[in-house]
């Protein structure tokens, strides 16, 4: 089965850092790609997702993220991050190779220090 | 506004009885999903129904069961039958285009007790 990556289970940055989650994928086939947060004890939250039109995607809460084809990834940037911004981030395929339902995996816990 | 909502927020059930968490939505989207997270974990899918009367077991379904006899409802029993029932439900829901991607609810944090 086609996978996808997100290395670091956990990452920490201090306020005002940039922030950088990465999340790469497997298939030969692009898939849709999204990026999910959840704050604790909540659901998830879209963030942004790449549904193969810009390659380049603004999200919400200053998030952004670049498709990159050539490296398999769409990795989450944010040039400054906010304490706020500490919670849960999963990266998440749909499409070809992937099926029609997501599969998360295990996420990327973000720890912001004052 | 639109939305999902999941009540009880928290559950407690006692060793050997069944519970129902329920997921409503006023949405109008056709499909809907069960998924279970454990601590330190991903969303594990447990049932999905893409239209009302019809449902289909995700990767995790012995110990659960679900009903869709309406467009908006699509509650979870969790039977005794399943051992380790401890976790945080989440509930969502998409229009039936991939693009859309998923709402989710709040979640429905159950313990056993």
């Amino acid at each position: 089965a086609q996978s996808v990556t997100q290395l670091g289970s956990h990452v920490s940055v201090s306020e005002g850092a940039l922030v950088l989650l990465r999340c790469n994928y497997s298939s030969s086939v692009p898939p849709y790609l999204f990026w999910y947060v959840q704050y604790p004890n909540q659901g998830l939250q879209l963030l942004l997702k790449y549904t193969s039109a810009a390659t380049l995607v603004k999200g919400i809460n200053g998030f952004e993220a670049e498709f990159k084809k050539s490296e398999t990834s769409f990795h989450l940037t944010k040039p400054s991050a906010h304490m706020s911004d500490a919670a849960e981030y999963f990266c998440a395929p749909l499409g070809v190779n992937y099926g029609q339902n997501f599969v998360f995996g295990p996420g990327t816990r973000l720890s912001v220090l004052p | 506004d639109g939305g999902i909502t999941q009540s009880p927020k928290y559950l407690f059930r006692k060793e050997g009885q069944n519970v129902t968490l329920s997921c409503e939505q006023n949405l109008n989207h056709d499909a809907m999903y069960w998924y279970r997270q454990d601590p330190g974990q991903g969303l594990r899918l447990i049932y999905y129904s893409q239209i009302v009367n019809d449902f289909q077991k995700g990767d995790i379904a012995e110990g659960y069961s679900v009903s869709r006899e309406k467009k908006e409802s699509f509650p979870l029993t969790v039977t005794s039958a399943q051992k380790n029932p401890t976790a945080f439900y989440l509930c969502a829901s998409r229009r039936p285009r991939q693009t859309y991607g998923y709402t989710f609810g709040s979640g429905t944090r159950l313990t056993v007790v």
